[in-house]
Order: C-alpha cells, then sequence, then structure tokens
C-alpha cells in the first residue's frame, strides 16, 4: 500500500445520502483508478483518470461521479447512495503497466 | 469489457505442494498479469507477460500465456502456508493502462 491512503476506510450511510471517498497518493503517478469489488464479481473498474481533470468511465459508473483536480488526489462520489452499492471500493495507481493498490474502503449502505 | 474467467474458484493444498490456477480471457490483449491479494488488504502485483512473452518465472512463480487459447496459468511451486490468499489474473487491453480482472482463485495452504 505504499505511498496511497484511502479515506475513510469504513463507512456507513444511509440509503439517499451523497457519499465521497478520497484515495491519496504520493508517488505522483498520472493514472488512478477507482474499482469496487463484491462476491462473485472480482475487481471491477468504475472510473478512472489519466491527468489533471481527465477522467473516463469503466465497467460500473452509473450512480458514481469523480474528480482530479489534484495529482495526487481521486474522489469518488456516490450522489444518492443504494444499497446496491453496498462494497468494498479500492483506490489503484500506474505510470506503466502496474497497478499499485491502496487498503480499500468498506461502505455499508443500509 | 466483460471479465476473465479462472479455474478453480478455490483450491486447496498441502504446504510443499505445487499450486496451479488457470484463466481465460475474451480478447486480445497487450499484457496480462497476476495479483495476489490477502484477506481484507489491497492487492499487490506478482508478475506481468507481455502478449509476444510465452512464459515467465519470479523466484516461484512461474506464469505461461498461450494467446491462441486466450489462457494464462499461475504456478506456485513448493508453497508454503504464507501463500495462502486470492490471486487474480488482470488484462490490459487496450489504452489508459486498463485493467480487466477475473473473479479470482482462493488458494488455501494447509500445514
Amino acid at each position: 500500500d505504499a505511498g496511497i491512503t484511502q479515506s475513510p476506510r469504513h463507512k456507513v450511510t444511509e440509503t439517499g445520502t451523497p457519499v465521497t471517498l478520497r484515495c491519496h497518493q504520493t508517488e505522483n503517478h498520472r493514472y488512478m483508478y477507482w474499482y469496487r469489488q463484491d462476491p462473485g464479481h472480482g475487481l471491477r473498474l468504475i472510473h478512472y483518470s489519466y491527468g489533471v481533470k481527465d477522467t473516463d468511465k469503466g465497467e460500473v459508473s452509473d450512480g458514481y461521479s469523480v474528480s482530479r483536480s489534484k495529482t495526487e488526489d481521486f474522489l469518488l462520489t456516490l450522489e444518492s447512495a443504494t444499497s446496491s452499492q453496498t462494497s468494498v471500493y479500492f483506490c489503484a495507481i500506474s505510470e506503466t503497466d502496474t497497478q499499485y493498490f491502496g487498503p480499500g474502503t468498506r461502505l455499508t449502505v443500509l | 469489457s466483460q471479465q476473465g474467467e479462472e479455474d478453480p474458484q478455490a483450491l486447496s493444498i498441502q504446504e510443499g505442494e505445487n499450486a496451479t490456477m488457470n484463466c481465460s480471457y475474451k480478447t486480445s490483449i497487450n499484457n496480462l498479469q497476476w495479483y495476489r491479494q490477502n484477506s481484507g488488504r489491497g492487492l499487490v502485483h506478482l508478475i506481468l507477460i507481455r502478449s509476444n512473452e510465452r512464459e515467465k518465472h519470479s523466484g516461484r512463480l512461474r506464469v505461461t500465456l498461450d494467446t491462441s487459447k486466450k489462457s494464462s496459468s499461475l504456478l506456485i511451486t513448493a508453497s508454503r502456508a504464507a501463500d495462502t490468499a486470492s490471486y487474480f489474473c488482470a488484462q490490459e487491453e487496450g489504452g489508459g493502462n486498463k485493467l480487466t480482472f477475473g473473479t479470482g482463485t482462493q488458494l488455501k495452504v494447509e500445514l
């Protein structure tokens, strides 16, 4: 988990509330990613960024938005959380082929 | 993009035995990578094999790639209890360093 932190690490929220997860890196890597991990599905890409203010959708982007105003921070926002968004969320960074993962955020939507 | 499949979903072996995990994918790839995840932790990169390579070694790990069959295998030799984890293959298919992950193999190595 070198150089990557995620906050919060655990969060419980209610349906309909907004939630923002933060990924912070100290490696100055160009690419940043948000994944969700669910039993039976492995990791699925939500959104990714290839530079400041440059983002694109992944496989499961519906209901999520992202922002990257600085190289080191990549924010994932659930505008109105739903129970189907209960999951473990991982941030990753890369400069070349290999991705480096953060410790994860466990989000529960009641 | 669609996820690849890994086989088996779960594997239980004795310490000292070899563990083999297989990965199949659907599209042309730039490279294929293997990651390990200990329970409750983030993924850790193990090894990368490029589309023009057939075999690669790293310590006790051996990875093969057969692009004609769209499949890869990860062999862990002389397994240890500390190898107990989930193992994921991931394919890089296009630009942007994006990876598509398989559903993983849960390996348990018993003493």
